[in-house]
């Protein structure tokens, strides 16, 4: 247990409006992901961390922004919902190359 | 191109059949992973490995560097390893991985 949990687990939204999914971990790790997972996609990467106020974007970061503010906390907001948005969101954590991710956000978009 | 593909994309299997699952990748890798998830689950980390064979449980995993594959076998296969698996490949010089499609495996009692 690498001690990562995703908040809201589950959320219903209308188009236009903002979401935030926040993703904590418990043991400092430095890297920090966000994936969606999609039927036909398979996992794809939203935005990454590498440290504090240390992000990057991945494949599919249009429509996204993160933050992290504090080593232990990534958020991922979606600044004006589409249903194209509607989807999986997992957070990941790499430790000593390892992968951890948390149980997952599930987003949908009307 | 950094390109990960696995096949089959799906396998129906009795239980106790031996099970081999196929991940291709298109250039020189640092790391290459094997997760599961179950349906309507989270994701778990298998296996991570850069050559050679693992081995835990009834899963191996291999690494063959000079043909860019993978295979993740399963022994003794049992229903409860029906899930999707999926492969992932730390390309060299890249930060970030690249995922293949997944392996959805039904095993029948």
């Amino acid at each position: 247990d690498a001690g990562i949990t995703q908040s809201p687990r589950h959320k219903v939204t209308e188009t236009g409006t903002p979401v935030t999914l926040r993703c904590h971990q418990t043991e400092n790790h430095r890297y920090m992901y966000w994936y969606r997972q999609d039927p036909g996609h398979g996992l794809r990467l939203i935005h990454y961390s590498y440290g504090v106020k240390d992000t990057d974007k991945g494949e599919v970061s249009d429509g996204y922004s993160v933050s992290r503010s504090k080593t232990e906390d990534f958020l991922l907001t979606l600044e004006s919902a589409t249903s194209s948005q509607t989807s999986v969101y997992f957070c990941a954590i790499s430790r000593t190359g390892e992968l951890f991710f948390g149980e997952g956000s599930r987003l949908t978009v009307l | 191109k950094n390109e990960v593909e696995q096949s089959p994309q799906n396998l129906t299997a009795q239980e106790g059949e031996f099970i081999t699952i196929n991940c291709s990748y298109s250039v020189g890798i640092s790391a290459l992973h094997w997760l599961q998830q179950h349906p309507g689950g989270g994701i778990v980390s298998l296996f991570m490995l850069s050559s050679g064979k693992k081995k835990h449980g009834r899963l191996i995993a291999t690494i063959n560097i000079q043909e860019k594959h993978s295979s993740l076998h399963i022994t003794a296969s049992h229903p409860r390893d029906s899930a999707v698996y999926i492969c992932a490949a730390l390309f060299q010089g890249a930060q970030k991985l690249v995922f293949g499609q997944g392996t959805r495996l039904t095993i029948n009692p």
